[in-house]
């Protein structure tokens, strides 16, 4: 499969737990992208990165969430100390920046619920 | 920043009808427009886009139209089948490699 892979596809947490995700993009993509989604809600744009470099970062983007993508590769998002609002799907997509730029493809996401 | 706006939130078509959904952005720095079907329990999936160059674009029984000086945009499905269910959105972004502004939906069921 060549498409962008997250992991796990479902997590369940305590509230004061950390949580953290992993994305995958399609292999030659340097840009990668995460969203959150709440139920009934379209994405919202969390940040992103070019290659290992963090570009920007959303206000969403509370000091209880980092993300990370050392080798510019795969990318991981974590959580800290989770509330119950931290509940949503969270959604990586990727895309390339180039000669051939391409559009952003999305992977299936990740869905947290916080108990 | 970007805001996108979408209507209606829901729409309820009969088999082989047409449906319309349209949407409104605010940034004029805007200059690409994707829509995303998504399915249950999936992530966002393009169905086709639109850059500010052109007005119109079409694939099969979808469409999409810009209106850039409105900052309107909407897509248009032709003879609509079961499978064309899910929850549609409307985008705006500066180019098809920047962070996308989605907007909040819609949610088509085709009745057979």
């Amino acid at each position: 499969d060549t498409g962008v892979s997250q992991d796990p596809r479902h997590k369940i947490t305590k509230r004061g737990q950390n949580v953290t995700f992993r994305c995958d993009p399609i292999s030659e993509h340097n840009r990668l992208y995460w969203y959150r989604q709440t139920l009934g809600q379209g994405p919202e744009f969390l940040t992103y990165f070019q290659n290992e470099a963090q570009l920007e970062k959303s206000r969403l983007l509370s000091d209880r969430f980092s993300a990370e993508r050392p080798k510019g590769s795969f990318s991981t998002l974590e959580i800290q100390r989770t509330e119950q609002g931290d509940s949503a799907m969270y959604l990586c997509a990727s895309s390339l920046l180039g000669q051939l730029n391409t559009e952003a493809f999305f992977g299936q996401g990740t869905r947290l619920t916080v108990v | 920043g970007e805001n996108v706006e979408q209507h209606p939130s829901t729409l309820s078509v009969q088999e082989g009808d047409s449906a319309v959904i349209k949407c409104t952005y605010s940034d004029s720095a805007s200059n690409y427009f994707p829509w995303y079907k998504q399915e249950l329990g999936k992530g966002p999936q393009l169905i086709i886009d639109i850059r500010s160059n052109v007005g119109e674009k079409k694939d099969q029984r979808i469409a999409v139209t810009l209106n850039k000086t409105a900052k309107h945009f909407s897509l248009h499905i032709t003879e609509t089948q079961p499978e064309d269910s899910a929850v549609y959105f409307c985008a705006a972004a500066e180019t098809s490699y920047d962070k996308v502004i989605f907007g909040p939906g819609t949610s088509l069921s085709v009745i057979p």
